[in-house]
């Protein structure tokens, strides 16, 4: 089946605006989840949705980052008024239900997001 | 909280040799331990996961084995192809209260040469 896709694969974009960044999560996969892979940074969990739960918002480094996800799937990560600091890979992740440790979170390929 | 120390790289081997690379964790509890692969211009993929202790982790010739008492997941390959060149990361899942963060090593890059 589908994997976790992600839109646009990369966006380059001035300092000072807005960007929109899309997840689609493997179908029936309740959890969904971004992250920010960053050369200085690494690997950084940035947000969590699980079904109608309030997400877990302790990831994402500023009010300039906000997320929703509307009906359960679809996800939009939206970064307001960029920094070149903000120049990284987003990924986003979906699973089948979370709450158990050994659940396996599936990767989309990430878009690549570069401020001038 | 969680942290993940995995070995600097990068690491560079010549085809059919043996593979380590070293994982060490922090955590309370009793987390899951994964290894992540990232192939060039690709997204990270899982490629082996152990639950709880003493569970060997296994797929592609890969092979971890969770360690509680030395709190180590290390990966190991016999004979290493230049397929198998990538970044490969270490990561956690908590058993605690945030038990859906994955906490992730800062990876490793391998090269292996023909």
């Amino acid at each position: 089946g589908a994997g976790v896709s992600q839109s646009p694969s990369n966006k380059v974009t001035e300092k000072g605006k807005d960007v929109e960044l899309r997840c689609d999560p493997i179908s029936g996969h309740t959890a969904l989840y971004w992250y920010r892979q960053s050369l200085g940074q690494g690997l950084e969990f940035l947000i969590y949705f699980q079904g109608n739960s309030a997400p877990d918002k302790s990831g994402l480094p500023s009010d300039r980052f906000s997320a929703e996800r509307t009906g359960g799937s679809v996800s939009t990560l939206t970064i307001q008024r960029t920094q070149q600091e903000d120049s990284a890979v987003y990924l986003c992740a979906s699973s089948l239900a979370s709450g158990t440790s050994t659940d396996t979170q599936y990767f989309g390929p990430g878009t690549r997001l570069t401020v001038l | 909280g969680d942290s993940v120390t995995q070995m600097e790289g990068p690491v560079t081997l010549s085809e059919e040799a043996f593979l380590t690379i070293n994982c060490t964790y922090t955590a309370t509890g009793y987390p899951s331990l994964f290894w992540y692969v990232q192939y060039p211009g690709e997204g990270l993929q899982l490629l082996l996961k152990a639950t709880k202790a003493d569970d060997k982790g296994s797929n592609k010739g890969f092979e971890a084995t969770y360690r509680k008492e030395t709190t180590s997941f290390h990966l190991e390959k016999g004979s290493v192809q230049v397929s198998d060149s990538a970044v490969y990361f270490c990561a956690l899942l908590g058993s605690g209260g945030s038990n859906y963060k994955l906490t992730f090593g800062k990876g490793t890059l391998l090269t292996v040469n023909p």
